[in-house]
């Protein structure tokens, strides 16, 4: 079955740019999702097809995609992006997840 | 405004069975693919199932095959995962969550709203 690998954690500073990777075999191939998680909260989907915003999600959220990495990029990061994130693909007539990752704002 | 609101979790004791409903509102339902996804305490997000807007293509998780059954009712707007045969690994809090599309192109397939959850516990 198809992985996706995150790192468990990383902590920015306000202000700060937070760069959550996202690993896979050929990722670049295809489509990545990114979805934000606060606690006690349901997921909220902030980057679709590699790059695109829905509606609300601020500018300073972008992703990107090649190779075997996908990359959730935050720019001056605020106290509100603290939150888990998960990227999503589809593979082989399953949707998988990434492991998460904890983003702590300083 | 798109809700979705789940429901028939609760306690149950390994072996047994339960039924999830999901009622959405706010979207034509009949048009887009909907999806099971759920969250064992403290863990990441795992998909379990996934239904396209007519019922033709479905397709489950391993980790559940055969045991999970999941229908759409698009008269009444919801959506239905049948659990049967529950372990301990099933316990978790279960999203149902609306795809962006019919599920014509699962390639580009996201979630792009989720209720809020109904919590399985499985224990005897």
């Amino acid at each position: 079955s198809y992985v996706l690998t995150q790192p468990p954690s990383m902590s920015v500073a306000p202000g700060q740019t937070a760069k959550i990777s996202c690993g896979g075999h050929n990722i670049g191939s295809k489509n990545v999702h990114w979805y934000q998680q606060k606690p006690g909260q349901a997921p909220v989907l902030v980057v679709y097809k590699d790059s695109d915003r829905p509606s609300g999600i601020p500018e300073r959220v972008s992703g990107s995609n090649s190779g075997n990495t996908a990359t959730l990029t935050i720019s001056r990061v605020e106290a509100g992006d603290e939150a888990d994130y998960y990227c999503q693909v589809w593979d082989s007539s399953s949707y998988v997840f990434g492991t998460g990752t904890k983003v702590t704002v300083l | 405004e798109v809700q979705l609101v789940e429901s028939g979790g609760g306690l149950v004791q390994p072996g047994r069975s339960l039924r999830l409903s999901c009622a959405a509102s706010g979207f034509t339902f009949d048009d887009y693919a909907m999806h099971w996804v759920r969250q064992a305490p403290g863990k990441g997000l795992e998909w379990v199932s996934g239904i396209n807007w007519n019922s033709v293509n479905i397709d489950y998780a391993d980790s559940v095959k055969g045991r999970f059954t999941i229908s759409r009712d698009n008269a009444k707007k919801s959506l239905y995962l049948q659990m049967n045969s529950l372990r301990a690994e099933d316990m978790a809090l279960y999203y149902c969550a609306k795809d962006y599309g019919s599920g014509s192109y699962p390639q580009v397939s996201h979630f792009d709203h989720w209720g809020q959850g109904t919590l399985v516990t499985v224990s005897s």
